[in-house]
């Protein structure tokens, strides 16, 4: 059965602190990763698709990179506005497959 | 160009009542997708239309959900009757193709009481 695992749950970082998301998956015939940030009470905001290991995409202080099991979030050197709840999500055959999310807080 | 657009907001139902909710895609995206987040567990997907087709109902949790999507444009996503743990944010996204990112509403959060 198709799984998407992301982890952590929750990360506090402080203003400036880089870190890294992981969303770790199995799904048979990828035919695309998606990342979306949620911020409270809005839907979920694209952020990137990645089709191929390998692949990485940048956009401000994100950046999205991945292999065969698995995609990184990096987050360099983040501000309070950063904070959002990020969602991973695979697309296999007709439907798109979420994690439970990531929760970052940046602390000013 | 507009976005995604789900009403209402906000709905409190008692068990066993009905509830409709409606989305309005972005104009010219033939995909349109419901999805739901019940307390706790990740977003999950419930059908996909394509125009006024349903491509794939599978993620449709039981007979009292009803979706359509007349004319293909808007969609509503009938519960009836609603139960309590049809409580959640039900989301509503469009794509112009499917291969690409979807771009979400802002959801709908079903209270059933």
């Amino acid at each position: 059965e198709d799984q998407v695992t992301q982890s952590p749950e929750a990360l506090r970082l402080q203003e400036g602190e880089s870190s890294s998301l992981n969303c770790s998956y199995t799904v048979s015939g990828l035919r695309g990763l998606f990342w979306y940030r949620q911020d409270p009470g809005k839907g979920p905001e694209f952020l990137f698709t990645l089709y191929s290991a390998g692949e990485e995409k940048e956009k401000e202080r994100l950046k999205a990179t991945l292999t065969k099991k698995e995609s990184f979030l990096h987050i360099t050197a983040p501000k309070p506005e950063d904070s959002a709840t990020y969602l991973c999500a695979v697309q296999a055959m007709d439907d798109m497959r979420f994690g439970a999310g990531t929760r970052l807080t940046v602390k000013p | 160009e507009a976005g995604v657009t789900q009403f209402p907001s906000h709905s409190v139902i008692e068990k066993g009542q009905t509830v409709t909710l409606r989305c309005d895609p972005i104009s010219g995206h033939d995909n349109l997708y419901w999805y739901r987040r019940v307390m706790g567990k990740e977003i999950k997907f419930l059908l996909h239309f394509v125009k006024e087709s349903k491509q794939d109902e599978s993620g449709m949790p039981n007979n009292r959900f009803l979706a359509e999507r007349t004319g293909g444009t808007y969609s509503t996503l009938k519960v009836q009757p609603a139960e309590l743990e049809d409580s959640g944010v039900y989301f509503c996204a469009s794509s112009r193709d499917s291969n690409y990112g979807y771009t979400f509403g802002s959801g709908t959060r079903l209270t059933v009481v």
